[in-house]
């Protein structure tokens, strides 16, 4: 899996858009983009995931720079149930099954 | 639709008995994988398996570990002899495919086990 660097921690302001950034600069052609993000005490959650295109879905935007090596999980409108680690990961498309998660953004929303 | 289902949620064993952890993939998914949590730390792989399958087992320690999924019925993960350093929250998670065809995966709420 390509290697992910995210920022350990963001701040964000309730009821504005939050970018989250994410680097992976290794990524391969046919390496998809996963975006989870845990609650205190739950699980991983799904939010989102890609290839090259630009992704929408009822939780949040993500935002594939055209050369792939980098990508932003866009929450449009910042709740406090929005305060959680996120994580960007790369899964591979050849092998390696898994998707390996690393320390993520923990991220604040402020009230 | 009812997601990854994993029991118990919480689970307290004294050092040196088994604990048995159960997962119940989404409706049809048949590829599983768990993760442990130690308190303050990542996730980290431990397995993934299909239907009477072990694909990769590059994560789970050598020793007291092992996993299952049968043809029927729930994934089990079973710790032998556990020790305090067991203590952790463990996930499972399932997919329906392989992620080499543009899946992702889907978690439960996790087992938390507590070692006394």
């Amino acid at each position: 899996d390509a290697k992910t660097t995210q920022p350990n921690s963001m701040e964000s302001n309730e009821e504005e858009p939050v970018h989250l950034p994410c680097n992976h600069s290794t990524i391969s052609g046919t390496d998809y983009i996963h975006w989870y993000r845990q609650l205190p005490s739950q699980g991983p959650e799904y939010v989102i995931h890609g290839l090259t295109s630009n992704v929408n879905n009822r939780m949040a935007s993500l935002a594939i720079a055209e050369d792939r090596k980098s990508s932003t999980l866009i929450l449009h409108r910042a709740t406090l149930r929005d305060a959680a680690v996120y994580y960007c990961i790369t899964s591979t498309n050849f092998g390696n099954e898994k998707l390996t998660f690393g320390t993520g953004t923990r991220l604040t929303i402020i009230p | 639709n009812a997601g990854v289902m994993q029991n118990p949620r919480h689970l307290v064993r004294r050092r040196g008995q088994e604990a048995r952890l159960r997962c119940s993939p989404m409706k049809g998914h048949s590829h599983v994988y768990w993760y442990r949590q130690l308190p303050e730390e990542g996730l980290k792989f431990m397995v993934y398996l299909q239907k009477e399958n072990i694909i990769d087992e590059s994560g789970m320690p050598k020793e007291r570990f092992s996993a299952e999924f049968p043809k029927e019925g729930p994934s089990i993960l079973r710790i032998q002899q556990v020790v305090r350093g067991d203590s952790a929250a463990y996930f499972c998670a399932s997919s329906p495919s392989r992620l080499n065809s543009g899946n992702t995966i889907y978690f439960g709420e996790g087992s938390w086990l507590t070692v006394v």
